[in-house]
């Protein structure tokens, strides 16, 4: 079975500092991988996702992730992070079974 | 193109009482699927519906069941409240395959007092 590990559960970054958010998998297979962000009360948004190819992948707001097999990592990062980016953000891992196992998540919140 | 809506937003009931939540997928996908979210257990699959079958299921009691019409709207139905199942409920929609993006909406926010 499929498993997300986020080791960080609260991370605190100054505005315009850099961000970057761990993630560790566990799937046999060729893991399908998304980083989504959630505000308070909203449902879930695509920042980016990785299912082949390329191993760095850029996404939406500035977010970049790479892929690394050999560490079974998917981190998320930020050059320069904005007061908008404080959230909570999940990394997930699709699976041929039609689901997505989510981690705990990790919530940022940015300083002024 | 309008995105996943649920309703309703907001719920609250008693213990031993059902509910039914309802979403409606982004026009043209036909794969619709539910978790739930709480502070304790975080996001959980319930289970995935396509073209009105349900292809997988979560580790949930039998008290959570749902369905889906032949026009891809899904509703979700928990029978016999507990407290527990205070929580957000998410209902995501794709296209199909599996390496489709899981589009989400907004929630319905169940409290059961």
């Amino acid at each position: 079975a499929q498993s997300v590990t986020q080791p960080d559960i609260h991370i605190t970054v100054s505005e315009g500092a850099s961000l970057e958010l761990r993630c560790n998998y566990s799937y046999g297979a060729t893991p399908y991988l998304f980083w989504y962000v959630q505000s308070p009360g909203q449902g879930l948004q695509l920042l980016l996702k990785y299912f082949s190819g390329d191993t760095l992948v850029q996404g939406i707001k500035g977010f970049e992730a790479e892929f690394k097999r050999s560490q079974s990592s998917f981190n998320l990062r930020k050059p320069s992070v904005h007061w908008s980016d404080a959230a909570e953000y999940f990394c997930a891992v699709g699976s041929n079974d039609y689901k997505l196992s989510f981690g705990a998540g990790t919530t940022v919140t940015v300083r002024a | 193109k309008a995105g996943v809506t649920q309703t309703p937003r907001y719920l609250i009931k008693t213990r031993g009482q059902q509910v039914t939540l309802s979403c409606s997928p982004i026009s043209g996908h036909r794969s619709v699927s539910w978790y739930q979210q709480t502070p304790g257990q975080g996001l959980q699959f319930l289970f995935e519906y396509f073209s009105e079958t349900q292809r997988n299921k979560g580790n949930f009691p039998g008290r959570f069941s749902g369905r889906q019409f032949s026009n891809s709207r899904s509703e979700m139905n928990v029978s016999t409240l507990e407290l527990g199942d205070s929580a957000l409920y998410l209902c995501a929609s794709s296209v199909d395959r599996v390496q489709e993006t899981q589009y989400f909406g907004p929630g319905t926010r169940l409290l059961v007092l």
